[in-house]
């Protein structure tokens, strides 16, 4: 079964900083997307970035990159610049061919001015 | 564009009720997946739906069903309440195996 493991349960970042946020997943699928989500204190879950799995360049939005690394089933989260609208829950999830996603149990970032 | 909406915002049950949830998709989409998030949990997938059957089921018992109408909206039905089943409760809507699924803001349930 696919799994999603977030091994961060907190971390903390100096605002303008740069952090950088740790996923693995586990599958046997060669296709695939990987995408990572944010959810402020409102509860709504936000798309931060997306990355399709046949792709080997990482993808960028803005101030968000991702290290996906296919062979090692990694997907790390870098936010450069922090700002304090970057504080949320962060998840990283995997979804299969069939369309069903697997979450991780998130990483709570806090940022400090 | 409207995007995802759900309603309600919150909602308080005792055990042994029922309850339904509702969810419009993003203008556009036709597919509608529910998930359960627990406290200080990942969202959990509960099951999508899809031309107005259910596509694919997660590991929840049948307490939990659901239903599409013709215009892609969903509903969540929640039988026989448990403690448990205390969360907050999400809808994300999609086309069928496009690749993101956008999230609405969810319903918090509150089981007494």
């Amino acid at each position: 079964a696919q799994t999603v493991t977030q091994s961060q349960p907190e971390m903390s970042v100096q605002e303008a900083e740069t952090v950088t946020l740790s996923c693995t997943y586990d599958t046997s699928e060669s296709d695939y997307y990987l995408f990572w989500y944010k959810q402020p204190p409102s509860r709504q879950m936000i798309l931060v970035i997306r990355q399709e799995a046949y792709k080997q360049q990482n993808a960028t939005e803005n101030r968000f990159s991702v290290n996906f690394q296919k062979a090692a089933k990694s997907f790390s989260l870098k936010i450069s610049d922090s700002q304090l609208g970057d504080a949320a829950m962060y998840f990283c999830a995997y979804k299969r061919p069939d369309d069903k996603i697997i979450f991780g149990k998130g990483t709570r970032l806090h940022i400090l001015p | 564009d409207a995007g995802v909406t759900q309603s309600p915002t919150h909602l308080i049950k005792t055990r042994g009720q029922q309850v339904t949830l509702r969810c419009s998709p993003k203008s556009g989409h036709d597919t509608v997946s529910w998930y359960q998030q627990a406290l200080g949990q990942g969202p959990q997938f509960i099951f999508q739906y899809y031309e107005e059957e259910e596509r694919q089921r997660g590991n929840f018992p049948d307490r939990f069903s659901g239903h599409q109408f013709p215009n892609y909206s969903s509903e969540l039905n929640v039988n026989a309440l448990l403690l448990g089943d205390s969360a907050l409760y999400l809808c994300a809507s999609s086309s069928l195996l496009k690749d993101t699924q956008y999230f609405g803001p969810g319903t918090r349930l509150t089981v007494l």
